[in-house]
């Protein structure tokens, strides 16, 4: 069964870090690039990061950019989400997501979330 | 970078057919064909409907389906049933940022 499960979300003061890790199974994780994505209470979805199968090429939301690092060991069939100087507007529960076979934006399988929420 | 345009709802009736519109422009909708649709029940996680503006997925049933014209594209769902009722979100590829961005979400109500 193809999986992707997310762990490490907290809670964490303004300014805090945090990593966040997905860890894949039932696929060929290094043949894949990777997402994460975020969902703050009530809200739309926000696109966060991708990551290409070889970890060379990466791109980040402007939202995050600068403060987040988008990761993956594929020895371990594991991404990761460095987050850094975390701010209010970062609670979301996040996901990561896989895209189907062959194309970059479409994400057809997703884990069930981690919830971040950043509160003094 | 600005949000694609979603209604915010819209409902029909069992049987029915139904068309969700998301709006962007030329950077993203208008000149790639990278929209994705997903649907969302509470508390779960969004399930993938369709990808490069037309794509089913393996498994989704053919009663949804994709289309776009100039910077709108649309997913129809034809043949409405109870568990269609949820959040539908459309994402588009935009040339502008290089990155992805998600529609503000319709939620869908099946009278």
């Amino acid at each position: 069964e193809v999986q992707l499960v997310e762990s490490g979300g907290a809670v964490v003061q303004p300014g805090g870090s945090l990593r966040l890790s997905c860890a894949a199974s039932g696929f060929a994780f290094d043949d894949y690039i990777m997402h994460w994505v975020r969902q703050a209470p009530g809200k739309s979805l926000e696109w966060v990061s991708l990551i290409s199968w070889d970890g060379v090429n990466i791109d980040y939301a402007d939202s995050v950019k600068g403060r987040f690092t988008i990761s993956r060991d594929n020895s371990k069939n594991s991404l990761y989400l460095q987050m850094n100087s975390l701010r209010t507007e970062d609670t979301a529960l996040y996901y990561c997501a896989k895209p189907v076979a062959g194309i970059v934006y479409g994400m057809d399988v997703w884990g069930r979330g981690t919830t971040v929420t950043v509160s003094s | 970078q600005s949000a694609l345009t979603q209604p915010a709802s819209v409902s029909e009736s069992p049987g029915q057919s139904i068309t969700i519109s998301c709006t962007g422009t030329s950077s993203d909708v208008g000149d790639y064909n990278f929209v994705s649709w997903y649907q969302q029940h509470p508390g779960k996680a969004p399930k993938l409907m369709i990808y490069d503006v037309s794509n089913r997925p393996s498994g989704v049933s053919n009663r949804f389906s994709g289309s776009k014209s100039g910077n709108t594209a649309s997913l129809t769902i034809s043949g409405l049933q109870a568990e269609d009722e949820a959040d539908y979100y459309c994402s588009s590829y935009t040339a502008s940022s290089a990155q992805v961005i998600f529609g503000g979400g319709t939620k869908l109500t099946v009278l």
